[in-house]
Protein backbone atom coordinates (compact mmCIF):
# COMPACT_ATOMS: atom_id res chain seq x y z
CA UNK A 1 0.00 0.00 0.00
CA UNK A 2 1.28 3.58 -0.65
CA UNK A 3 1.01 6.22 1.83
CA UNK A 4 2.96 8.19 4.60
CA UNK A 5 3.81 6.47 7.97
CA UNK A 6 4.89 8.83 11.05
CA UNK A 7 5.91 7.00 14.32
CA UNK A 8 5.78 7.06 16.81
CA UNK A 9 2.48 7.62 17.14
CA UNK A 10 2.37 8.79 20.74
CA UNK A 11 6.04 10.61 22.13
CA UNK A 12 6.72 11.95 25.71
CA UNK A 13 9.88 14.04 26.31
CA UNK A 14 11.42 15.68 29.62
CA UNK A 15 12.51 19.23 29.21
CA UNK A 16 15.70 19.63 27.72
CA UNK A 17 16.18 16.74 25.82
CA UNK A 18 15.94 16.75 22.07
CA UNK A 19 13.41 14.08 20.13
CA UNK A 20 13.17 12.95 16.15
CA UNK A 21 9.80 12.53 14.94
CA UNK A 22 9.94 9.88 11.79
CA UNK A 23 8.29 10.11 8.57
CA UNK A 24 8.31 7.67 5.07
CA UNK A 25 6.66 7.85 1.95
CA UNK A 26 6.73 5.51 -0.80
CA UNK A 27 4.34 7.74 -3.31
CA UNK A 28 7.74 8.04 -4.87
CA UNK A 29 6.90 11.87 -4.24
CA UNK A 30 9.48 15.06 -4.07
CA UNK A 31 8.08 17.27 -1.69
CA UNK A 32 7.60 16.89 1.63
CA UNK A 33 6.86 19.15 4.47
CA UNK A 34 6.35 19.32 8.57
CA UNK A 35 3.29 20.86 9.90
CA UNK A 36 2.47 21.90 13.70
CA UNK A 37 -1.55 21.81 14.81
CA UNK A 38 -2.41 22.99 18.74
CA UNK A 39 -5.49 22.53 19.74
CA UNK A 40 -8.21 24.74 18.11
CA UNK A 41 -5.92 26.24 15.50
CA UNK A 42 -4.82 25.02 11.83
CA UNK A 43 -1.93 24.03 10.79
CA UNK A 44 1.23 25.70 10.42
CA UNK A 45 4.23 24.81 8.55
CA UNK A 46 7.78 24.22 10.04
CA UNK A 47 9.82 22.75 7.24
CA UNK A 48 9.26 21.79 3.80
CA UNK A 49 11.55 19.90 1.45
CA UNK A 50 10.90 20.33 -2.36
CA UNK A 51 13.72 17.76 -3.37
CA UNK A 52 16.80 15.68 -1.85
CA UNK A 53 19.33 17.40 -0.11
CA UNK A 54 17.38 20.63 -0.16
CA UNK A 55 15.13 21.84 2.84
CA UNK A 56 13.81 25.46 3.54
CA UNK A 57 12.46 27.12 6.35
CA UNK A 58 8.69 27.45 6.80
CA UNK A 59 6.99 29.73 9.47
CA UNK A 60 7.70 28.39 12.93
CA UNK A 61 10.95 26.57 11.95
CA UNK A 62 12.87 27.91 15.65
CA UNK A 63 14.08 24.89 17.61
CA UNK A 64 13.35 22.62 14.99
CA UNK A 65 15.79 20.90 12.20
CA UNK A 66 15.12 18.56 9.31
CA UNK A 67 17.02 16.09 6.95
CA UNK A 68 16.49 14.82 3.27
CA UNK A 69 18.90 11.68 2.66
CA UNK A 70 16.58 10.41 1.21
CA UNK A 71 13.51 10.80 -1.44
CA UNK A 72 12.00 8.99 0.96
CA UNK A 73 11.98 9.57 4.53
CA UNK A 74 12.14 13.44 5.85
CA UNK A 75 13.00 13.45 9.68
CA UNK A 76 11.65 16.27 12.45
CA UNK A 77 14.28 16.91 15.21
CA UNK A 78 12.86 19.30 18.45
CA UNK A 79 15.50 20.62 19.65
CA UNK A 80 15.41 21.63 23.40
CA UNK A 81 15.53 25.26 21.83
CA UNK A 82 11.46 24.60 21.42
CA UNK A 83 10.31 26.80 24.11
CA UNK A 84 6.54 24.87 23.56
CA UNK A 85 7.02 22.22 22.14
CA UNK A 86 3.63 19.59 22.98
CA UNK A 87 1.17 19.72 19.89
CA UNK A 88 0.27 17.41 17.44
CA UNK A 89 3.21 17.22 14.40
CA UNK A 90 1.72 16.13 10.95
CA UNK A 91 4.35 15.31 7.97
CA UNK A 92 2.89 16.13 4.39
CA UNK A 93 3.95 15.00 0.48
CA UNK A 94 2.99 16.22 -3.00
CA UNK A 95 4.29 15.68 -6.39
CA UNK A 96 6.57 18.53 -7.35
CA UNK A 97 5.32 19.47 -11.09
CA UNK A 98 6.12 21.84 -13.45
CA UNK A 99 2.91 23.02 -14.40
CA UNK A 100 1.24 22.46 -10.82
CA UNK A 101 -1.50 21.73 -11.48
CA UNK A 102 -2.17 18.71 -9.43
CA UNK A 103 -0.64 19.15 -6.12
CA UNK A 104 -2.07 17.54 -3.57
CA UNK A 105 -0.85 17.35 -0.20
CA UNK A 106 -1.23 14.00 1.48
CA UNK A 107 -0.57 13.60 5.07
CA UNK A 108 0.41 11.07 7.41
CA UNK A 109 -1.48 9.87 10.73
CA UNK A 110 0.55 12.68 13.09
CA UNK A 111 2.72 12.48 15.74
CA UNK A 112 1.66 13.51 19.22
CA UNK A 113 4.43 15.54 21.12
CA UNK A 114 4.33 15.82 24.92
CA UNK A 115 6.95 17.44 27.26
CA UNK A 116 6.61 16.45 30.98
CA UNK B 1 0.96 38.46 4.83
CA UNK B 2 -2.23 35.63 4.20
CA UNK B 3 -4.74 35.05 6.70
CA UNK B 4 -7.32 31.95 6.11
CA UNK B 5 -10.40 32.58 8.50
CA UNK B 6 -13.36 29.89 8.67
CA UNK B 7 -16.87 30.39 10.01
CA UNK B 8 -18.23 28.77 12.02
CA UNK B 9 -15.84 27.16 14.24
CA UNK B 10 -18.35 25.00 15.25
CA UNK B 11 -21.53 23.29 14.07
CA UNK B 12 -24.03 21.15 15.20
CA UNK B 13 -27.02 19.78 12.81
CA UNK B 14 -29.18 16.94 12.62
CA UNK B 15 -28.80 13.96 10.24
CA UNK B 16 -30.29 14.78 6.69
CA UNK B 17 -29.52 18.74 6.53
CA UNK B 18 -27.50 20.50 4.13
CA UNK B 19 -25.08 22.92 5.35
CA UNK B 20 -22.37 25.21 4.08
CA UNK B 21 -18.77 26.16 5.69
CA UNK B 22 -17.12 28.89 4.85
CA UNK B 23 -13.71 29.93 4.33
CA UNK B 24 -12.38 33.57 3.90
CA UNK B 25 -8.25 34.65 3.14
CA UNK B 26 -7.16 38.26 2.55
CA UNK B 27 -4.51 37.55 0.17
CA UNK B 28 -6.47 36.69 -3.41
CA UNK B 29 -3.18 35.96 -4.94
CA UNK B 30 -3.81 32.41 -4.43
CA UNK B 31 -2.55 29.30 -6.90
CA UNK B 32 -4.85 26.83 -5.37
CA UNK B 33 -7.00 25.96 -2.47
CA UNK B 34 -7.71 22.64 -1.02
CA UNK B 35 -10.40 21.35 1.86
CA UNK B 36 -9.30 18.55 3.97
CA UNK B 37 -10.85 16.95 6.66
CA UNK B 38 -9.42 15.63 9.82
CA UNK B 39 -10.97 12.78 12.44
CA UNK B 40 -10.08 13.38 16.06
CA UNK B 41 -6.45 12.52 16.80
CA UNK B 42 -5.54 11.59 12.62
CA UNK B 43 -4.04 13.05 9.92
CA UNK B 44 -5.83 14.95 7.42
CA UNK B 45 -7.52 13.82 4.06
CA UNK B 46 -8.10 16.02 0.86
CA UNK B 47 -11.47 16.15 -0.37
CA UNK B 48 -11.19 19.06 -3.10
CA UNK B 49 -8.79 20.77 -4.95
CA UNK B 50 -9.98 23.85 -6.59
CA UNK B 51 -7.32 25.79 -9.06
CA UNK B 52 -7.45 29.85 -9.46
CA UNK B 53 -8.84 29.88 -12.65
CA UNK B 54 -11.49 27.28 -11.54
CA UNK B 55 -15.00 28.19 -9.79
CA UNK B 56 -15.58 24.95 -8.28
CA UNK B 57 -15.43 21.48 -8.07
CA UNK B 58 -17.71 18.37 -6.62
CA UNK B 59 -17.04 14.99 -5.34
CA UNK B 60 -20.10 12.67 -4.58
CA UNK B 61 -22.13 15.14 -1.57
CA UNK B 62 -19.38 17.43 -1.39
CA UNK B 63 -19.34 20.96 -3.67
CA UNK B 64 -16.65 23.52 -3.19
CA UNK B 65 -16.69 26.68 -4.96
CA UNK B 66 -14.18 29.36 -5.04
CA UNK B 67 -14.54 33.31 -5.54
CA UNK B 68 -10.95 35.00 -5.50
CA UNK B 69 -11.45 38.31 -6.44
CA UNK B 70 -13.79 38.38 -3.12
CA UNK B 71 -11.41 35.98 -1.16
CA UNK B 72 -13.78 33.40 -0.44
CA UNK B 73 -14.87 29.70 -0.66
CA UNK B 74 -17.52 27.29 0.92
CA UNK B 75 -17.75 23.45 1.39
CA UNK B 76 -21.45 22.52 0.51
CA UNK B 77 -22.36 19.28 1.72
CA UNK B 78 -25.69 17.47 1.02
CA UNK B 79 -27.55 15.56 3.28
CA UNK B 80 -25.19 15.31 5.79
CA UNK B 81 -24.76 11.83 7.82
CA UNK B 82 -23.08 11.49 11.09
CA UNK B 83 -20.18 9.72 9.08
CA UNK B 84 -19.28 13.50 8.15
CA UNK B 85 -18.59 14.19 11.59
CA UNK B 86 -15.14 15.46 11.97
CA UNK B 87 -13.30 19.51 11.79
CA UNK B 88 -12.88 20.68 7.94
CA UNK B 89 -10.39 22.71 7.18
CA UNK B 90 -9.55 24.63 4.37
CA UNK B 91 -5.69 25.80 3.41
CA UNK B 92 -4.55 28.10 0.44
CA UNK B 93 -1.85 27.82 -1.87
CA UNK B 94 0.34 30.55 -2.01
CA UNK B 95 0.98 32.12 -5.66
CA UNK B 96 3.81 30.49 -6.61
CA UNK B 97 4.15 26.81 -7.76
CA UNK B 98 5.60 25.74 -4.42
CA UNK B 99 4.04 27.86 -2.87
CA UNK B 100 3.39 26.75 1.11
CA UNK B 101 -0.24 26.07 2.16
CA UNK B 102 -2.06 28.65 4.99
CA UNK B 103 -4.51 26.60 6.91
CA UNK B 104 -7.58 28.45 8.29
CA UNK B 105 -8.51 27.11 12.53
CA UNK B 106 -11.42 24.64 10.90
CA UNK B 107 -14.70 24.30 11.64
CA UNK B 108 -15.92 21.27 13.71
CA UNK B 109 -18.95 19.36 12.49
CA UNK B 110 -20.96 17.25 14.11
CA UNK B 111 -24.30 15.36 12.98
CA UNK B 112 -26.49 13.42 14.70
CA UNK B 113 -28.92 10.98 14.15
Amino acid sequence: DGGITQSPKYLFRKEGQNVTLSCEQNLNHDAMYWYRQDPGQGLRLIYYSQIVNDFQKGDIAEGYSVSREKKESFPLTVTSAQKNPTAFYLCASSIRTSGGLTDTQYFGPGTRLTVL
Amino acid sequence: KQEVTQIPAALSVPEGENLVLNCSFTDSAIYNLQWFRQDPGKGLTSLLLIQSSQREQTSGRLNASLDKSSGRSTLYIAASQPGDSATYLCAVRRGTSYGKLTFGQGTILTVHP
